[in-house]
């Protein structure tokens, strides 16, 4: 089972450039996520979506968009990359059914903008 | 703002004793609450959860608290092993998103 699955693992990206974070999850989970965890800190919500065709604004939007035209895809999109956008970014996918409320996380994109 | 907080950054405990994390948080439609346990170069996972309803949860070796008056809950570990050495993150669901806390890591030696 493979779960939520994020490529690439690293990048590097200069200032002003643009690059497309995947994210795919195999589990048929409605709700999905995008996260971004900086040093030391927690992990701030940046997209969430509740379903194909349907996404909204986290705490920490601004500079990154998303689609979500397929039930198991989550693109995050940077399309201006600036330093403050240098983190690690956690896609994440949950059920959202009664007690099944707990989120699958990938393994990360570390990210460096110079 | 930060409506979910962990306030200690790190706890250190023996070997066989038990490992208390707090968590407090603000927004009261909150509905679930969540513990995560994450290690370096891998994204969090699953430990235990708590809807808002009850007051407390046990798994095994893991306890989770939950004082809604006060706005706080607590994960116990008992007994810590070596190996629940991580950072630990709180989460908060009203749905539909999820919010996290900046996380405790704990350090277990044996």
């Amino acid at each position: 089972n493979a779960g939520v699955t994020q490529t690439p693992k690293f990048r590097i990206l200069k200032i002003g450039q643009s690059m497309t974070l995947q994210c795919t999850q195999d589990m048929n989970h409605n709700y999905m996520y995008w996260y971004r965890q900086d040093p030391g800190m927690g992990l701030k919500l940046i997209y969430y979506s509740v379903g194909a065709g349907i996404t909204d604004k986290g705490e920490v939007p601004n500079g990154y968009n998303v689609s979500r035209s397929t039930t198991e895809d989550f693109p995050l999109r940077l399309e201006l990359a600036a330093p403050s956008q240098t983190s690690v970014y956690f896609c994440a996918s949950s059920h959202r059914q009664g007690m099944n409320t707990e989120a699958f996380f990938g393994q990360g994109t570390r990210l460096t903008v110079v | 703002d930060q409506q979910v907080k962990q306030n200690s950054p790190s706890l250190s405990v023996q070997e066989g004793r038990i490992s208390i994390l707090n968590c407090d948080y603000t927004n009261s439609m909150f509905d679930y609450f969540l513990w995560y346990k994450k290690y370096p170069a891998e994204g969090p996972t699953f430990l235990i959860s708590i809807s808002s309803i009850k007051d407390k949860n046990e798994d095994g070796r893991f306890t989770v608290f939950l004082n809604k008056s006060a706005k706080h809950l607590s994960l116990h570990i008992v007994p810590s092993q070596p190996g629940d050495s991580a950072v630990y993150f709180c989460a908060a669901s009203a749905t539909p998103d999820m919010r996290f806390g900046a996380g405790t890591r704990l350090t277990v030696k044996p």
